[in-house]
């Protein structure tokens, strides 16, 4: 495909469980972010990979989340003991680069999780 | 902790005037600006970009950007129904971006 796709669009889930999200970026981009958006906020930065590596993952908000992308192209964003407070569009990007400067980031769909 | 401010609206313009939005940032070692729309239910999709001081004009669009008020702005002449959307101001330092809330831009006919 020719942009950004995200697994799955929406995801409910009970309070306590864990859940994967999937981003698949666009061919050939090797930086790859990962965003949370609440309603009426802007995307809030989560992690970002370059290449395989988290090249800075100083937005996750607590040991709960992680984030791997082993093979530099698929990423999965990973939720352990979900909270009510964890409910929110999780939107991914991808970038040539990476590197921040005059890279352009493109959204995925997002996928839209509800803790129930 | 890097900020960008939005007023969160809405803005309220008839079908073809100017739409005015502006934005302000914290860090002054920012890089790049971006300007992302988003309607309802959908993911942010870029519009503009700018890296330097001045205007870029891109069809109906122009971004504006002055490092030393650490500002930047979008004007969208003869606005459309079609825009009627939020308008998301994104700052690039090193590595991400940082978003600020969004002004929902409202274009009545």
């Amino acid at each position: 495909g020719a942009g950004v796709s995200q697994t799955p669009s929406n995801k409910v889930t009970e309070k306590g469980k864990y859940v994967e999200l999937r981003c698949d970026p666009i061919s050939g981009h090797t930086a790859l972010y990962w965003y949370r958006q609440s309603l009426g906020q802007g995307p809030e930065f989560l992690i970002y990979f370059q290449g395989t590596g988290a090249a800075d993952d100083s937005g996750l908000p607590n040991d709960r989340f992680f984030a791997v992308r082993p093979e530099g192209s698929v990423s999965t964003l990973k939720i352990q003991r979900t909270e009510r407070g964890d409910s929110a569009v999780y939107l991914c990007a991808s970038s040539q680069a990476g590197g921040g400067g005059t890279d352009t980031q493109y959204f995925g769909p997002g996928t839209r999780l509800t803790v129930l | 902790q890097k900020e960008v401010e939005q007023n969160s609206g809405p803005l309220s313009v008839p079908e073809g005037a100017i739409a005015s939005l502006n934005c302000t940032y914290s860090d002054r070692v920012s890089q790049s600006f971006f300007w992302y729309r988003q309607y309802s239910g959908k993911s942010p999709e870029l519009i503009m970009s700018i890296y330097s001081n001045g205007d870029k004009e891109d069809g109906r669009f122009t971004a504006q950007l002055n490092k030393a008020s650490q500002y930047v702005s979008l004007l969208i002449r003869d606005s459309q129904p079609s825009d009627s959307a939020t308008y998301l101001c994104a700052v690039s330092g090193y590595s991400t971006l940082t978003f600020g809330k969004g002004t929902m831009l409202l274009v009545s006919p």
